[in-house]
């Protein structure tokens, strides 16, 4: 139990163009989901909270406007970066917590997305 | 600010030697810590917290708030324990959140 998918795997996108990166909770109801961004032989640095009807929560630095995050139902949330340059080039990971075990985040796979 | 460091990238041990990875953290408040591990091609996953005091695939993890660590160990390293190790810190608010450290890649070599 307690899975979650991301969807693409991976995607490659032209400067300029948006791209739209779904996470699912496919077996739990996921109030809270977090987006993480992951660059080379890093730490995960997470880039917002998203509460399941409300406007995302992001950390300090993290422009919203150009990473736009939708939490529309208790298990899907979406990472849409628009208008991508290069250094958005990143593998990006979800996570959502459950309702029973709220202490534990479950990770989906990750995103690698590449602009050109 | 809340920071978790993990001073080794990389620790390769002898099938059977003692395994320990080294975190430390910084919180100003009563933290919660985590071992999240990632195996080769595999999602990150739950390896133990500190609250539970549980043995997970032989290796342990105790808080030592007087030198602000958590390190986790294993007696004996198996092949299988190959894997990325991050040390995480939870935010104890209503946010749930997690600061990782950078994570050390243990190899476990024969």
């Amino acid at each position: 139990g307690a899975v979650v998918s991301q969807h693409p795997s991976w995607v490659i996108c032209k400067s300029g163009t948006s791209v739209k990166i779904e996470c699912r909770s496919l077996d739990f109801q996921a109030t809270t989901m977090f987006w993480y961004r992951q660059f080379p032989k890093q730490s995960l640095m997470l880039m917002a909270t998203s509460n399941e009807g409300s406007k995302a929560t992001y950390e300090q630095g993290v422009e919203k406007d150009k990473f736009l995050i939708n939490h529309a139902s208790l298990t899907l949330s979406t990472l849409t970066v628009t208008s991508a340059h290069p250094e958005d080039s990143s593998f990006y990971i979800c996570s959502a917590l459950t309702l029973t075990r709220a202490y534990e985040q479950y990770f989906g796979p990750g995103t690698r997305l590449t602009v050109t | 600010a809340q920071r978790v460091t993990q001073p080794e990238k990389l620790l390769s041990v002898f099938k059977g030697a003692p395994v320990e990875l080294k975190c430390n953290y910084s919180y100003s408040g009563s933290p919660e810590l985590f071992w999240y591990v990632q195996y080769s091609r595999q999602r990150l996953q739950l390896l133990l917290r500190h609250i539970s005091r549980e043995s997970i695939k032989g290796f342990t993890a105790d808080l030592n708030k007087g030198e602000t660590s958590f390190h986790l160990k294993k007696p004996f390293a198996q092949e299988e324990d190959s894997a990325m190790y991050y040390c995480a810190l939870k935010d104890t608010g209503t946010a749930s959140k997690l600061t990782f450290g950078t994570g050390t890649r243990l190899q476990v070599t024969l």
